[in-house]
C-alpha cells in the first residue's frame, strides 16, 4: 500500500483549462511537498507546506495542505504546454516519501 | 551555481552483469541520496549519507547494491550483479544538512539503466 496515494495517474487537457491533482494519505504529516519532473530530469521542488489549511501560489500554481495534514491539492489555472511534466507530492515518513505522481500532459 | 552532476546518462547491460554510478553533489552540501525511480512510480530512496557516513540505508539491497562517499563529497552506487527488475532511473540528490522535511533536496538528471 502507497503510503501517498496521487490521482488522477494521468491526464491530459487542452492549453487554457484548469485542473486539480490531489495527494491523500491516511497518515498525518508535519509538512508536504511538491515536485515536477520533466523527461530525462529529476525532480524540481516547487513548494513545502507545512500548516494545516495552508495555501500557497506558484504563478498560476495554487497548493493547499488540508486541515488535518493528510491530504494536498494542486491546481493549476490556464494550464499551459510548458506545465506538462509528472507532478510528485512527498512526505518525510521515515525519510522522504514520494506518491507514484500524476503524469500532466497540456496539449496546445 | 553548477547542480548535481550524474554519469553516465545511459547504461545497457546484461543480467548478471555489474554496473556503477557516480554523482558529484553540489559544493558544500552535507547530504547525499541516492533514489531509485521505477517507470510509472516515484522515486524511492536507496540510501542517505551525512558527510560520508551512512543515515539511512534501510530500503538498500544490500546482497547486490553497495555504495560509498569517499571525503564526503563524490558518491558511487554499484550493482553486482543486476537483475531484470533492476532497470530503473537511479537519481542522486544532495541538500544542505538538517531535517529532510525542510531542506530542499537538488537533484540530477539521473542514470536510465536498462538491464536485459
Amino acid at each position: 500500500t502507497q503510503l501517498l496515494e496521487q490521482s488522477p495517474q494521468f491526464l491530459s487537457i487542452q492549453e487554457g483549462e484548469n485542473l486539480t491533482v490531489y495527494c491523500n494519505s491516511s497518515s498525518v504529516f508535519s509538512s508536504l511537498q511538491w515536485y515536477r519532473q520533466e523527461p530525462g530530469e529529476g525532480p524540481v521542488l516547487l513548494v513545502t507546506v507545512v500548516t494545516g489549511g495552508e495555501v500557497k501560489k506558484l504563478k498560476r500554481l495554487t497548493f493547499q495542505f488540508g486541515d488535518a495534514r493528510k491530504d494536498s491539492s494542486l491546481h493549476i489555472t490556464a494550464a499551459q504546454p510548458g506545465d506538462t511534466g509528472l507532478y510528485l507530492c512527498a512526505a518525510p515518513a521515515r525519510q522522504l516519501t514520494f506518491g507514484s505522481g500524476t503524469q500532466l500532459t497540456v496539449l496546445p | 551555481e553548477a547542480g548535481v552532476a550524474q554519469s553516465p546518462r545511459y547504461k545497457i547491460i546484461e543480467k548478471r552483469q555489474s554496473v556503477a554510478f557516480w554523482c558529484n553533489p553540489i559544493s558544500g552540501h552535507a547530504t547525499l541520496y541516492w533514489y531509485q525511480q521505477i517507470l510509472g512510480q516515484g522515486p524511492k530512496l536507496l540510501i542517505q549519507f551525512q558527510n560520508n557516513g551512512v543515515v539511512d540505508d534501510s530500503q538498500l539491497p544490500k546482497d547486490r547494491f553497495s555504495a560509498e562517499r569517499l571525503k564526503g563529497v563524490d558518491s558511487t552506487l554499484k550493482i553486482q550483479p543486476a537483475k531484470l527488475e533492476d532497470s530503473a532511473v537511479y537519481l542522486c540528490a544532495s541538500s544542505l544538512a538538517g531535517r529532510t522535511s525542510y531542506n530542499e533536496q537538488f537533484f540530477g538528471p539521473g542514470t536510465r539503466l536498462t538491464v536485459l
